[in-house]
């Protein structure tokens, strides 16, 4: 199978500060983008995405920020909380619109909180 | 039910066993994704169904791996002969696949809470 992960970087941040996880994807021709978050024990939950024809999106304490030039991906934690402790994937699409699809994820970085 | 279901949650075997994990997905969801997820790994994509037929089996490392789906509902991927490799967390995911008129859009995924599998 296609293995998209290695041993998974690790990001540590004082509470309250700021977070960024950053992403980089292999697929020029990719045009939709997740964030996944993936907390110890359960599945990935969705957080935000991003379509090719943008290059920043915002949520609640979140924004997601995409560079078509360099496919690169990058997720903005805005006030970083205890409970934002988790794995975060990226996902890349290659064709929204496509009659077979594949989510391709990236390779993972774990968010850790210092408080 | 209200989201991915996944069973058994914990399954430990023996060597050479057959196990069959089993996806119960959202309702009126029409694709459904497997993966694999080694311990402090990433995401490895096992095969895809759009309604009960799988356009990609790619993934599936070797042809002990099979998976069904019935109509579009549950689906089973089974493992043949398990190996020590086999260990992980297997995670189900489906998502609302529409029809477009620029073909078939992918909808949000959600996924299970996963199947973790010990082969002693």
């Amino acid at each position: 199978g296609e293995s998209v992960g290695l041993h998974l970087p690790t990001l540590s941040v004082q509470e309250g500060d700021n977070s960024i996880i950053n992403c980089a994807y292999s697929n020029s021709a990719s045009d939709y983008f997740i964030w996944y978050k993936q907390e110890s024990g359960k599945g990935p939950q969705f957080i935000i995405d991003i379509r090719s024809n943008m290059d920043k999106r915002q949520g609640q304490r979140v924004t997601v920020l995409l560079n078509k030039t360099v496919k690169h991906l990058s997720l903005q934690i805005a006030a970083t909380q205890p409970g934002d402790s988790a794995v975060y994937f990226c996902a890349e699409i290659p064709g929204r619109y496509s009659s077979a699809s594949k989510i391709i994820f990236g390779s993972g970085t774990r968010l850790s909180i210092r408080p | 039910g209200a989201g991915v279901s996944q069973s058994p949650s914990n399954k430990v075997t023996e060597k050479g066993k057959d196990v069959e994990l089993r996806c119960d997905p959202i309702s009126g969801h029409t694709a459904l994704y497997w993966y694999r997820q080694r311990l402090g790994q990433g995401l490895e994509f096992l095969i895809y169904f759009q309604g009960n037929s799988a356009p990609d089996k790619s993934g599936l490392p070797s042809d002990r791996f099979s998976a069904e789906r019935t109509g579009e509902s549950v689906s089973t991927l089974t493992i043949q002969r398990t190996q020590q490799e086999d260990s992980a967390v297997y995670l189900c995911a489906s998502s609302l696949a529409m029809r477009t008129s620029g073909g078939v859009y992918t909808g949000e995924l959600f996924f299970g809470e996963g199947s973790r599998l010990t082969v002693l």
